[in-house]
C-alpha cells in the first residue's frame, strides 16, 4: 500500500495566517492526490482534486500543488470557518490511502 | 442535486456480518465513470477507504480487511452496498458512501455503526 505521510499533525493558527501542510507519498502518485476539508460533526469535504484544481465553489484562498511524491495544500488567508482536520488522498492505485490529517486550531 | 444517504444497523455483535445501503440520487450508477465508494472512521481516528464500485461493475476492495468485503449495487433503484462479514470491536466506526468522479466530491452523512457483545 502507498502510504501518505501528511505534516505537520496539528497547527494553531491566527485568523489572517497563511497556512501550509505537506503530504508525502511512500512511491509516484502522479497527480492523483485530492485534499478534504472535514469539520467537527461534519462528512469531509473535496476541496482539491488531481493535486492542484479546486472543486466547484471552493474559495481560491485553497491551493494545492505537487506531484510524484510530494503534495502541499495551502490556506493564503485562514479564516474562523476554515478550522477543521484537513486529509490527503492518493487515488492512484488501489487501495486508495488517506493521510492521517492535520488539525487546525486557534491560538 | 446530487444526495446520498447509508443505512445500517447501528449495532451488532462481534462475529455477525455488517450490512450497509448507500441510497443515492442525482446521478446514476449507470453512467460511464461513476462510481460509489464506502469509507470508515472510528470516532476520533482518521479516514480509510474501503471500497469502490464503478458503473462498470468493476470492483476494487482495501486487502487490509481480508476479504471481508462485497461491494455490489442496484442500478435500478440507486443503491449501493456493502457487507462485511465477521465483524470485530475493531469494525465499530462511522460508515460513509461517497460518489467517486474525480476524487469524493459528495458524501453521504455517515452512520454509526458499534460493534459490541
Amino acid at each position: 500500500d502507498i502510504v501518505m505521510t501528511q505534516s505537520p499533525t496539528s497547527m494553531s493558527i491566527s485568523v489572517g495566517d497563511r497556512v501550509t501542510m505537506n503530504c508525502k507519498a511512500s512511491q509516484n502518485v502522479g497527480s492523483n492526490v485530492d485534499w478534504y476539508q472535514q469539520k467537527t460533526g461534519q462528512s469531509p469535504k473535496l476541496l482539491i482534486y488531481k493535486a492542484s484544481n479546486r472543486y466547484t465553489g471552493v474559495p481560491d484562498r485553497f491551493t494545492g500543488s505537487g506531484s510524484g511524491t510530494d503534495f502541499t495544500f495551502t490556506i493564503s488567508n485562514m479564516q474562523a470557518e476554515d478550522l477543521a482536520v484537513y486529509y490527503c488522498m492518493q487515488s492512484n492505485s488501489y487501495p486508495f490511502t488517506f493521510g492521517s490529517g492535520t488539525k487546525l486550531e486557534i491560538k | 442535486q446530487v444526495t446520498l444517504k447509508e443505512s445500517g444497523p447501528g449495532i451488532l455483535q462481534p462475529s455477525q456480518t455488517l450490512s450497509l445501503t448507500c441510497t443515492f440520487s442525482g446521478f446514476s450508477l449507470s453512467t460511464y465513470g461513476m462510481g460509489v465508494g464506502w469509507i470508515r472512521q472510528p470516532s476520533g481516528k482518521g479516514l480509510e477507504w474501503l471500497a469502490n464500485i464503478w458503473w462498470d461493475d468493476d470492483k476494487y476492495y482495501n486487502p487490509s480487511l481480508k476479504n471481508r468485503l462485497t461491494i455490489s449495487k442496484d442500478t435500478s433503484n440507486n443503491q449501493a452496498f456493502l457487507k462485511i462479514t465477521n465483524v470485530d470491536t475493531a469494525d465499530t466506526a462511522t460508515y460513509y458512501c461517497a460518489r467517486a468522479y474525480y476524487g469524493y466530491p459528495y458524501w453521504g452523512q455517515g452512520v454509526m455503526v458499534t460493534v459490541s457483545s
